[in-house]
């Protein structure tokens, strides 16, 4: 059975500094990943999904993800954060098509 | 274009009745994919559904709910005698094609409030 773990329910930061976000995984099977946001109220967007290749992934709003097999990890980090990233965070493993097994949901605070 | 469209944003009610949640997927899209959000919780598979046909439904309670998607007009999630352990936001997704490489888009979704 897949399941994803994400291991900070909050993260606090500054504007302006780096932000990693945790993400483990456990999949018995092909391992596509993915990085979605959501703002309040709204829908999830997609930020960024590992399927195959490279595993270090870029994404929209200049983050990125690496995808690291012998850790089962997938975290996503940024430089340098805005007050507007802040969002909820999930982490999602494919169960098969778009059939997504999220983690709970990190939520980034930007603070100025 | 117009993205993922879900009606009503909100909706209220009593324990007993039923909740209607509808689903107009995006412009040419024919798979449709319901998730629900407990609190503080993240989403979970609900229902899998292409044109008149439920593709997979092994995220649906066993009792009460149920989902369509017919040939004209949107996909609904129905949920006869709600009780309060149905409040969540329910989220609609759609995507062109099947496959892990295909992008999901998601409404805006609907908070079920069950007083």
């Amino acid at each position: 059975a897949q399941s994803v773990t994400q291991l900070d329910s909050q993260v606090p930061v500054f504007e302006e500094a780096p932000v990693e976000l945790r993400c483990n995984y456990s999949s018995s099977v092909s391992v596509y990943l993915f990085w979605y946001v959501q703002y309040p109220n709204q829908g999830l967007q997609l930020l960024l999904k590992y399927l195959s290749g490279s595993t270090l992934v870029k994404g929209i709003n200049g983050f990125e993800a690496e995808f690291n097999k012998s850790q089962t990890s997938f975290h996503l980090r940024k430089p340098s954060v805005h007050i507007s990233d802040t969002a909820e965070y999930f982490c999602a493993v494919s169960g098969g098509y778009n059939k997504l097994i999220f983690g709970a949901g990190t939520r980034l605070a930007v603070h100025p | 274009n117009a993205g993922v469209m879900q009606n009503p944003r909100h909706l209220v009610r009593r324990r007993g009745q039923e909740a209607r949640l509808r689903c107009s997927p995006m412009k040419g899209h024919s798979h449709v994919y319901w998730y629900r959000q407990l609190p503080e919780e993240g989403l979970k598979f609900m229902v899998y559904l292409q044109k008149e046909n439920i593709i997979d439904e092994s995220g649906m309670p066993k009792e009460r709910f149920s989902a369509e998607f017919p040939k004209e007009g949107p996909s609904i999630l129905r949920i006869q005698q709600v009780v309060r352990g149905d409040s969540a936001a329910y989220f609609c997704a759609s995507s062109q094609r099947e496959g892990v490489d295909e992008k999901l888009f998601f409404g805006s979704g609907t908070q079920l409030s069950v007083l």
